[in-house]
């Protein structure tokens, strides 16, 4: 497809399994982002990745939360032993390069459940 | 470090009514500004933004939203409303010329239009 794709669209877990979320980038964008909306509040930074360079991963909140990707293709974000404050949309969004004025391109989202 | 609020997390409005909606935000640095648009169970579309030049932006839809240096805002308004407006509305900052590729996000403000 043309658009930032995010699988699973939904995903209910209990508490403490590890769930792992994909998103497919817009090809040719270099730069790839993860954030987290929780219910009522806007959108809240998670991790970027721009091309070879080491990713920011100044937003993750805790170290259950990690996030890799491939050259400049797929990402995965893992939640490890998940919480129930983990229950939130997690969003992917990405931009032909990070540092520059280029906009974002959003995912649907995965809209996380921790039971 | 930048932040942005939204000042209405709700505006309710009758259509064909006008709207604004308010959004200041705080940086020590220059930044581009976005406008988002969140409609139920999707991810954010891209609305407007400021880069340079006009301070006046305009979006397809009849959206538009004026960049004030000295009040240090973003408001968006639109001149008559339609049904189809509903949606959540996110004001974003990104800081010129930084290595960091992050948006950061207001917590959004629900309009929701009346027939």
């Amino acid at each position: 497809g043309a658009g930032v794709s995010q699988s699973p669209s939904n995903k209910v877990t209990e508490k403490g399994k590890d769930v792992e979320l994909r998103c497919d980038p817009i090809s040719g964008h270099t730069a790839l982002y993860w954030y987290r909306q929780r219910l009522g509040q806007g959108l809240e930074f998670l991790i970027y990745f721009q091309g070879n360079s080491a990713p920011d991963k100044s937003g993750l909140p805790s170290d259950r939360f990690s996030a890799e990707r491939t050259g400049e293709s797929v990402s995965t974000l893992t939640i490890q032993r998940t919480q129930q404050e983990d229950s939130a949309v997690y969003l992917c969004a990405s931009s032909l390069e990070g540092r520059s004025n280029q906009p974002q391109h959003f995912g649907d989202g995965t809209r996380l459940s921790i039971l | 470090a930048q932040s942005v609020t939204q000042l209405d997390s709700q505006v309710p409005v009758f259509e064909e009514a006008p709207v604004e909606l308010r959004c200041n935000y705080s940086s020590s640095v220059s930044v581009y500004l976005f406008w988002y648009v969140q409609y139920p169970n999707q991810g954010l579309q891209l609305l407007l933004k400021y880069l340079s030049g006009s301070t006046l932006v305009e979006s397809i839809n009849g959206f538009e939203a004026e960049f004030n240096k000295s009040q240090t805002s973003f408001h968006l308004r639109k001149p008559s409303v339609h049904i189809s407006d509903t949606a959540e509305y996110f004001c974003a900052v990104k800081q010129r010329g930084s290595t960091l590729g992050r948006l950061y996000f207001g917590r959004g403000t629900q309009l929701t239009v009346w027939p």
